[in-house]
């Protein structure tokens, strides 16, 4: 089983919501991602999760805050969004960041719309 | 320079066809080649993954890895409508976590 598995599939927020996008995986893997992807552009990476504790925070603004609560669960908290913040978000897990980089496994994302 | 450029097509071709999907790269450190097919709205969903040069054939699907060039290939044979999609490849080094993406490439096989 390779899945990772993204809620919800779809978000609308306004402005001055919070809102939380969630994130799971049952592969045993212990690293973990977020991505941001534009249209027609390549994912950007937001934030690595390594053995539950964040290794990578690519200057993401504060507004968006990771949470890894345990080794196969990971939470994108959100607050106070801009516009140009809407997005697919994408989760992705990969085996074992200690030994090099193996394969990513992407979730099928969460389609952000700020208004 | 990017650190992997791809071009980004778009590309069409027709039913049956035999497709070529190339990056370039630059840093010499990459060991760990992946290509990721990803359809409309949808997640990326891994195809092939390689470890350093060599060929690597599953299916319809040939993943080549040059490292002396520093080029890496997807090749599609008998192409399939539902090849239809964005094909984007990515490289890591075995010293981190972190992903290098290209651009990736548009892909529409014509029935």
């Amino acid at each position: 089983d390779t899945e990772v598995t993204q809620t919800p599939k779809h978000l609308v927020m306004g402005m001055t919501n919070k809102k939380s996008l969630k994130c799971e995986q049952h592969m045993g893997h212990r690293a973990m991602y977020w991505y941001k992807q534009k249209a027609k552009k390549p994912p950007e990476l937001m934030f690595v999760y390594s053995y539950e504790k964040l290794s990578i925070n690519e200057s993401v603004p504060s507004r968006f805050s990771p949470e890894c609560p345990n080794s196969s669960l990971l939470n994108l908290h959100l607050h106070a969004l801009q516009p140009e913040d809407s997005a697919l978000y994408l989760c992705a897990s990969s085996q074992d960041p200690g030994q090099g980089t193996y394969e990513q496994y992407f979730g099928p994302g969460t389609r952000l719309t700020v208004t | 320079q990017k650190e992997v450029e791809q071009d980004p097509g778009p590309l069409s071709v027709p039913e049956g066809a035999i497709v070529s999907l190339n990056c370039t790269y630059s840093n010499s450190a990459f060991q760990y080649f992946m290509w990721y097919r990803q359809y409309s709205r949808k997640g990326p969903e891994l195809l092939m993954y390689t470890y350093s040069s060599g060929n690597k054939e599953d299916g319809r699907f040939t993943a080549q890895v040059d490292k002396s060039s520093k080029y890496i290939s997807l090749f599609i044979r008998d192409s399939q409508p539902s090849d239809s999609a964005t094909y984007l490849c990515a490289m890591s080094s075995n010293t981190g976590n972190q992903f290098y993406f290209g651009t990736g490439t548009s892909l529409t096989v014509i029935p």
